[in-house]
């Protein structure tokens, strides 16, 4: 069955970065694009990206472009998102899905930006 | 970008109603429209996509409609496990945008 899942909860200081990752089984990892999504404490869910792990190529959301970064490692199955400049409206949690329609949900990871 | 507005962004119902939530979209996006649940501390749950088409294993009780710029989330008769919060997302184009969410309670 397809799975996706997320690294463990991390706490940062403000300016400082985080990278999460999503380990994929289930499927032909190269067939499927992944998006991040994250939800900040009692809002709303927001896109913040897409990657083709075939090719590599990457879509980004515009208010995040500079300090957001998203990898692949197709050895592993694993995607990676990397987020720099760390911000206390940053604080949320990150999923990863995979694109088909969003059918598959990682997990959830819970990243903390606090001094 | 395209904003989706979302309403109502909370709702209290009983169980048995029939409740309707609904997305409109600040431009045509097609059919290209998801509906997702989603309970606290859990990542969302497809229920529809593309506007009407029931997700495998999600209870007939839940339908879609709509194209263009307005659509529809009903649920016929509520069930106790449906108090959750309801969002939809354009996949249209990028960035991709989700409506702000509708929490549904229990009256």
């Amino acid at each position: 069955q397809v799975q996706l899942v997320q690294s463990g909860p991390e706490v940062k200081k403000p300016g400082a970065s985080v990278k999460v990752s999503c380990k994929a089984s289930g499927y032909t990892f190269t067939s499927r694009g992944i998006s991040w999504v994250r939800q900040a404490p009692g809002q709303g869910l927001e896109w913040m990206g897409w990657i083709n792990p075939y090719n590599g190529n990457t879509l980004y959301a515009q208010k995040l472009q500079g300090r957001v970064t998203m990898t692949t490692d197709t050895s592993t199955r694993t995607a990676y998102m990397e987020l720099r400049s760390l911000r206390s409206d940053d604080t949320a949690v990150y999923f990863c899905a995979r694109d088909d329609f969003y059918t598959y949900w990682g997990q959830g990871t819970l990243v903390t930006v606090s001094s | 970008d395209i904003q989706m507005t979302q309403s109502p962004s909370s709702l209290s119902a009983s169980v048995g109603d029939r409740v309707t939530i609904t997305c409109r979209a600040s431009q045509s996006i097609s059919s290209y429209l998801n509906w997702y649940q989603q309970k606290p501390g859990k990542a969302p749950k497809l229920l529809i996509y593309t506007a009407s088409s029931l997700q495998s294993g999600v209870p007939s009780r839940f339908s879609g409609g709509g194209s263009g710029t307005d659509f529809t989330l009903t649920i016929s008769s509520l069930q106790p496990e449906d108090f959750a919060t309801y969002s939809c997302l354009q996949t249209y184009s990028t960035p991709q945008t989700f409506g702000q969410g509708t929490k549904l309670e229990i009256k």
